[in-house]
């Protein structure tokens, strides 16, 4: 499976933008792009996935370079309650031999200081 | 709306006891369903994944086993615990293997 490098932690400020960065340099052109968060003692919690194009819902907005090598998770006003583990996962999208599972690295370590 | 269920949500077991784990999910029909486990201070590792009932695939060699008897019901068992079975068990599903999976609240398990 393609992995992603992600950086351990990174800190934000309440209300200010962040942008989590991924590296996956060994995508294949059927890998989608899926964010997930896990808060504190909580099981992990969907964001937000893609192919190709930027993608944007509720919970944040998905920046995916033209050589899909790299993205971006854009989270537009953080909160205190966005403080959480922030993994990018690459998925297989053409039903492979392991089923599309998610291949969990360690993520990146959100705080967000008041 | 569809809904995870995970019990207990702690649990502590001495070593050498047997375990078992269910998860079942409502509002939807012929889930994929998951097993994953997350030791202290590490990423997740997936364990087992089904696609339907009486169908499990396993990820990696373990002390573990997993069954699904009804359609929304996945059940994680052990005959004997060991100390290196403790951990943060939680219970996933999704529709099929391109969309999101849900996850549950998890079981926090402790071997002594």
């Amino acid at each position: 499976d393609a992995k992603t490098t992600q950086p351990n932690s990174m800190e934000s400020n309440e209300e200010e933008p962040v942008h989590l960065p991924c590296n996956h340099s060994t995508i294949s052109g059927t890998d989608y792009i899926h964010w997930y968060r896990q808060l504190p003692s909580q099981g992990p919690e969907y964001v937000i996935h893609g192919l190709t194009s930027n993608v944007n819902n509720r919970m944040a907005s998905l920046a995916i370079a033209e050589d899909r090598k790299s993205s971006t998770l854009i989270l537009h006003r953080a909160t205190l309650r966005d403080a959480a583990v922030y993994y990018c996962i690459l998925r297989e999208g053409n039903y492979g031999g392991s089923q599309g599972n998610l291949i969990f690295g360690k993520g990146t370590k959100l705080s967000v200081k008041p | 709306s569809q809904t995870i269920h995970q019990w207990p949500a702690t649990l502590v077991q001495p070593v050498g006891s047997p375990l078992s784990l269910e998860c079942t999910v409502e509002g939807t029909s012929n889930p994929n369903l998951y097993w994953y486990r997350q030791a202290a201070g590490r990423g997740l590792q997936l364990l087992f994944y089904s696609v339907g009932i009486g169908q499990i695939s396993s990820e990696v060699p373990q002390n573990l086993s997993a069954s699904r008897p009804q359609d929304r019901q996945f059940i994680l068992s052990s005959k004997k615990l060991l100390l290196s079975d403790s951990g943060f068990y939680l219970c996933a599903w999704s529709i099929d293997t391109n969309q999101p999976q849900h996850f549950g609240d998890g079981t926090r398990l402790s071997i002594l």
